[in-house]
């Protein structure tokens, strides 16, 4: 089915580990974006994508890096996962950057516990 | 510095009447305006947007009020069903990024 996968579905890590999150989507879209959902905040823009090849900050970068090699796929990397991190983490991607009439496409997230 | 605030964490309506959820922003080059639905444990999904340029959108059910001079968006749900119930989220654009609002969790009770 065509979408947004995001894995895993749940990790659990130890402070000081690092590990990547997956993302890819089959939609040939061109924007994907990372956000954390925290209670009482909402959902945070950590980093995005307008293609393939460029990357950017988005409001709360801080520990956190990505790359995009390829259309398909957006890893989110955490370098040294601390407790402030815990988190749901959700992938989104669209055909353009501007949601217009169609907004984005998010994945069903990633929960993730540092302990 | 939150730049789209949702004031009201939860709502709660009767089944057949009306929903009305609030958004404020606060940057006045937001273009476009969106609302998004979340059920637990999934991704949230994509309602209703509307253009800057425009005060009104409607989808069926779902209708978006934009005021700009108030820097003030709402999401009308008419008539508020059962299914209805989940968390809302406002969100704006502006410049490749899209800025969400805290959310606010509807109930529709029968």
């Amino acid at each position: 089915n065509a979408g947004v996968t995001q894995t895993p579905k749940f990790q659990v890590l130890k402070t000081g580990q690092s590990m990547t999150l997956q993302c890819a989507q089959d939609m040939n879209h061109e924007y994907m974006s990372w956000y954390r959902q925290d209670p009482g905040m909402g959902l945070r823009l950590i980093h995005y994508s307008v293609g393939a090849g460029i990357t950017d900050q988005g409001e709360v970068p801080n520990g956190y890096n990505v790359s995009r090699s390829t259309t398909e796929d957006f890893p989110l990397r955490l370098l040294s996962a601390a407790p402030s991190q815990t988190s749901v983490y959700f992938c989104a991607s669209s055909y353009s950057h501007r949601p217009a009439n169609y907004g984005y496409t998010f994945g069903s997230g990633t929960r993730l516990t540092v302990v | 510095d939150q730049q789209v605030k949702q004031n009201s964490p939860s709502l709660s309506v009767q089944e057949g009447r009306i929903s009305i959820l609030n958004c404020d922003y606060t940057n006045s080059m937001f273009d476009y305006f969106l609302w998004y639905k979340k059920y637990p444990a999934e991704g949230p999904t994509f309602l209703i947007s509307i253009s800057s340029i425009k005060d009104k959108n409607e989808d069926g059910r779902f209708t978006v009020f934009l005021n700009k001079s108030a820097k003030h968006l709402s999401l009308h749900i008419v008539p508020s069903q059962p299914g209805d119930s989940a968390v809302y989220f406002c969100a704006a654009y502006n410049t490749d990024k899209l800025i969400f609002g805290t959310g606010t969790r509807l109930q529709v009770f029968p």
